[in-house]
């Protein structure tokens, strides 16, 4: 079936410091991803939509200039949480839409910014 | 935001049981999904239901729709303790870039 690898699975890092997250398909072009934030012990809330070659998609209330998207190409998305503080700190997940029906979670990435 | 409001927020049951999880949504939509996620890791898709549909079945898995009432429900028979997990629905309302919007999600845990 269709695989999403995310990476890193977690990362921890200093106030203030930036950090990239990758969102792949392994065998699949993905022409959409999507990327999601979750709270512990809360759902999911998409931040935005990831589309390949032209800009992303925020939800409204997420800070477009903080969490940068890039989908250069047809199997990566990357999900850069500039400045990142305490508050930043939580699980990002992305996925991808394989075909009509089908979505595919990465595994997560757990951010910790101390 | 959050379309789908699902309850219970935690169930707790015996090995061997039927766990039923309910989901109610606001809007229209495509289909809709039901997902399991174990503590700290991603979600796995469990099964998806049209909304032309109302019943399906997967494994131990049945979920019913009801478009009338915009609700649905997952049911898993003769529960396992590795069932534990948490479990959202999420709701496609079949526009062009197929965002999923998730239930609050319901926690199960089963008890060997």
């Amino acid at each position: 079936g269709a695989v999403v690898s995310q990476h890193p699975s977690w990362v921890i890092c200093k106030s203030g410091t930036s950090v990239k997250i990758e969102c792949r398909s392994l065998d699949f072009q993905a022409t959409t991803m999507f990327w999601y934030r979750q709270f512990p012990k809360q759902s999911l809330m998409l931040m935005a939509t990831s589309n390949e070659g032209s800009k992303a998609t925020y939800e409204q209330g997420v800070e477009k200039d903080k969490f940068l998207i890039n989908h250069a190409s047809l199997t990566l998305s990357t999900l850069t949480v500039t400045s990142a503080h305490p508050e930043d700190s939580s699980f990002y997940i992305c996925s991808a839409r394989e075909g009509m029906y089908g979505y595919t979670f990465g595994s997560g990435t757990r951010l910790t910014v101390v | 935001s959050q379309q789908g409001e699902e309850d219970p927020q935690a169930l707790s049951i015996q090995e061997g049981e039927n766990a039923t999880m309910n989901c109610s949504y606001k809007t229209s939509i495509n289909n809709l999904q039901w997902y399991r996620q174990n503590s700290g890791r991603g979600l796995v898709h469990l099964i998806l239901i049209r909304s032309n549909e109302r019943e399906k079945h997967s494994g131990r898995l049945r979920v019913t729709l009801d478009t009338s009432k915009k609700s649905s429900s997952l049911l898993i028979t003769a529960s396992r303790a590795a069932d534990t997990a948490s479990y959202f629905c999420a709701t496609d309302r079949g526009t062009s870039y197929g965002k999923l919007t998730f239930g609050q999600g319901t926690i199960l845990t089963v008890h060997p």
